[in-house]
């Protein structure tokens, strides 16, 4: 099993609508955890971080689920600057200092 | 604060030619990581560090050597470079849980 699973998406949305991605990660021992967002392009960029059982910023909230080892994030009234790639990241290694990248579900708002 | 910052943007080479990627913090940042970034691969970690001095492999080392001299620098060195190592070549820092990163180099090997 994978670290980390995404689903490559793309999902593809109406500007308004609410949307969820779900990652899967194999490590319990993991106790942090974050989104990251790439446009085409360019680097990664911190998005949001969870460290217990979620965290909300504005239209965005992420969600821990350590019984079923999987991360969510919820994206509500969908813009379309919303449009990029969500990546779930999970520390692993000694010390969880390495941090693992799914390979990014792909988000496409619409007007 | 610069940030991370990493030269070239764009490099070309032939098969067999070897070049060293720069990366640079100023944010005294004790971690950094060099990542490839393929299509549909996501982000893979090549080599990392935890502090000047120490380096360690991440999942695909191999045709890459890096060294950490000082801080504030992590050179990528391309022994030999291969079609395979054609890729887009991120280097980050990382404080806590946060890692900041580079805008990328763009390399494609002929």
């Amino acid at each position: 099993r994978k670290e980390v699973e995404q689903d490559p998406g793309p999902f593809n949305v109406p500007e308004g609508a609410t949307v969820a991605f779900n990652c899967t990660y194999s490590n319990s021992a993991s106790q942090s955890f974050f989104w990251y967002r790439q446009d085409c392009r360019k680097e990664p960029k911190l998005l949001m971080s969870v460290y217990s059982s979620g965290n909300e910023d504005g239209r965005f909230t992420a969600q821990l689920n350590r019984a079923s080892q999987y991360i969510s994030l919820l994206i509500r009234d969908s813009k379309l600057s919303d449009s990029a790639t969500y990546l779930c990241v999970v520390p692993s290694g000694t010390g969880f200092q390495k941090l693992v990248f799914g390979t990014g579900t792909r988000l496409l708002v619409s007007p | 604060n610069a940030g991370v910052t990493q030269t070239p943007k764009f490099q070309v080479l032939k098969t067999g030619q070897s070049m060293t990627l720069q990366c640079a913090q100023d944010m005294n940042h004790e971690y950094m990581s060099w990542y490839r970034q393929d299509p549909g691969m996501g982000l893979r970690l090549i080599h990392y560090s935890v502090g000047a001095g120490i380096t360690d492999q991440g999942e695909v080392p191999n045709g890459y050597n890096v060294s950490r001299s000082t801080t504030e620098d992590f050179p990528l060195r391309l022994l030999s470079a291969a079609p395979s190592q054609t890729s887009v070549y991120f280097c980050a820092s990382k404080r806590e849980g946060e890692q900041y990163f580079g805008p990328g180099t763009r390399l494609t090997v002929t």
